[in-house]
């Protein structure tokens, strides 16, 4: 099955520094991969995803970069604010398939 | 629409006792999953519903859990006897739609503590 790694694990940065999270999949049919955030007691919510027929794909302060030869993709966040702290979920899935793997997540802490 | 709704958001019991978490997805989703959370191993699907009808139940980890989806707006998981290694943040998901964009939407979950 698909095998979805996720770095760094914790990421403290700035108030208004950039962070990057980055994933590798495992699962070359994978096409689809979205980005959660999951705020302290809430559940996670999408906040961005790409499918693989893009390479970039961007919503205001956020882009995720996707490279389907290497299997990689990213998550960029620019111009921090302290309400971006969050623990981050990437997730990848084959076509026309409700399960997604999730990586392990990363607790972002956007310091003042 | 209100979200997904899931009950209790906190449940503390002991060990062999039952336990059961409640969830109402958003009207009109076709899709429900029962994911479970914890540190040591992450967002684990434990099952996923299709229009009421379990598809995949290979993430329940034992017979001792179950589940079930009686009709298009309810669903229940149900752990018997408990132990405490089933201690964790239990989320329901619901997604479909005539938009499906293969979102997920998440309740904000049920923390549950086997004492």
């Amino acid at each position: 099955g698909e095998n979805v790694e996720q770095h760094p694990s914790t990421l403290s940065v700035q108030e208004g520094d950039s962070a990057v999270i980055k994933c590798t999949y495992s699962d070359s049919a994978s096409n689809y991969f979205p980005w959660y955030k999951q705020e302290l007691g809430k559940g996670p919510q999408l906040i961005i995803d790409i499918r693989s027929n893009v390479g970039e794909k961007k919503d205001q302060r956020i882009a995720v970069t996707l490279n389907k030869t290497a299997k990689h993709f990213s998550l960029h966040i620019t111009e921090t604010q302290p309400e971006d702290s969050a623990v981050y979920f990437c997730a990848a899935s084959r076509p026309n398939d409700y399960k997604l793997s999730f990586g392990a997540g990363t607790t972002v802490t956007v310091r003042a | 629409d209100a979200g997904v709704i899931q009950s209790p958001r906190h449940e503390v019991t002991e060990m062999g006792q039952e336990v059961t978490l409640r969830c109402k997805p958003i009207s009109g989703h076709n899709s429900l999953f029962w994911y479970r959370q914890t540190m040591m191993r992450g967002l684990e699907l434990l099952i996923y519903f299709n229009n009421n009808v379990p598809i995949d139940d290979s993430g329940m980890p034992e017979d001792r859990f179950s589940a079930k989806m009686p009709n298009a707006s309810f669903s229940t998981l149900k752990i018997q006897p408990s132990e405490p290694r089933d201690s964790a943040v239990y989320f329901c998901a619901s997604s479909g739609g005539s938009a499906n964009t293969g979102e997920l939407f998440f309740g904000e979950g049920s923390r549950l503590t086997v004492l």
